[in-house]
């Protein structure tokens, strides 16, 4: 039973092709996540949900789009890719918004390559 | 400079050796969470704390508020040990800033 589950685990692609990530989590929690991990691996907020309401949006470009059906999903859209979006995108979710001990848990990782 | 600040950025042991992994943080948080993230990338929570230490196994986290610094300790380490150990703080809400990571190495 995977907690928090992203596909595909990979994804290569061309420049200027419109793709999407998915994110299901089967823990019961509220807020989602979307983080990205650079080549030199540090991890930085896209976005989070919190009973499918955007609460954290970073500066972001706009052909990334987030949709949350419900609150066990959190889908990542991306248009018209470009070389710099090759990354690694993680999705976490977790209990709630505030409270000390609302710890996240992480997806295994979308490996987007953008040729 | 980022806010959250970790070393050694790589840190070489050899199996048995006791490892400290350092983060400082330069703003105010509520808790402060160590990860792992394995060669095949997958993330695990190893901690999340907001004073004194916990402990699991042969990791120990320790955080000190007052002075704006936490630290993750393995007792003999191993082989497996091996992998990047990211520091992170929860600021407001649930927003999480992370560290570059620390890259460690474990030889047999």
């Amino acid at each position: 039973d995977t907690a928090v589950s992203q596909t595909p685990k990979y994804l290569v692609t061309q420049m200027g092709n419109d793709k999407s990530i998915k994110c299901e989590q089967n823990l019961g929690h509220d807020t989602m996540y979307w983080y990205k991990q650079d080549s030199k691996k540090f991890l930085k907020i896209m976005f989070s949900y919190n009973n499918k309401e955007l609460i954290i949006n970073e500066t972001v470009p706009n052909r990334f789009s987030p949709k949350s059906p419900d609150k066990a999903h959190l889908n990542l859209h991306i248009n018209s890719l470009e070389l710099g979006d090759s990354a690694v995108y993680f999705c976490a979710s977790s209990r709630g918004l505030a409270g000390v001990y609302n710890e996240q848990f992480f997806g295994p990782g979308t490996r987007l390559t953008v040729l | 400079k980022n806010e959250v600040e970790q070393s050694p950025q790589n840190l070489t042991a050899q199996e048995g050796e006791f490892i400290t992994i350092n983060c400082s943080y330069s703003v105010g948080i509520s808790a402060l969470h160590w990860l792992q993230q394995h060669p095949g990338g997958g993330i695990v929570s190893l901690f999340m704390l907001s004073s004194g230490k916990k402990k699991h196994g042969r990791l120990i986290a320790t955080i000190n508020i007052q002075e704006k610094h936490s630290s993750l300790h393995i007792t003999a380490s191993h082989p497996r040990d091996s992998a990047v150990y990211i520091c992170a703080v929860k600021q407001g809400g649930s927003r999480l800033t992370f560290g570059e990571g620390t890259q460690l190495t474990v030889n047999p």
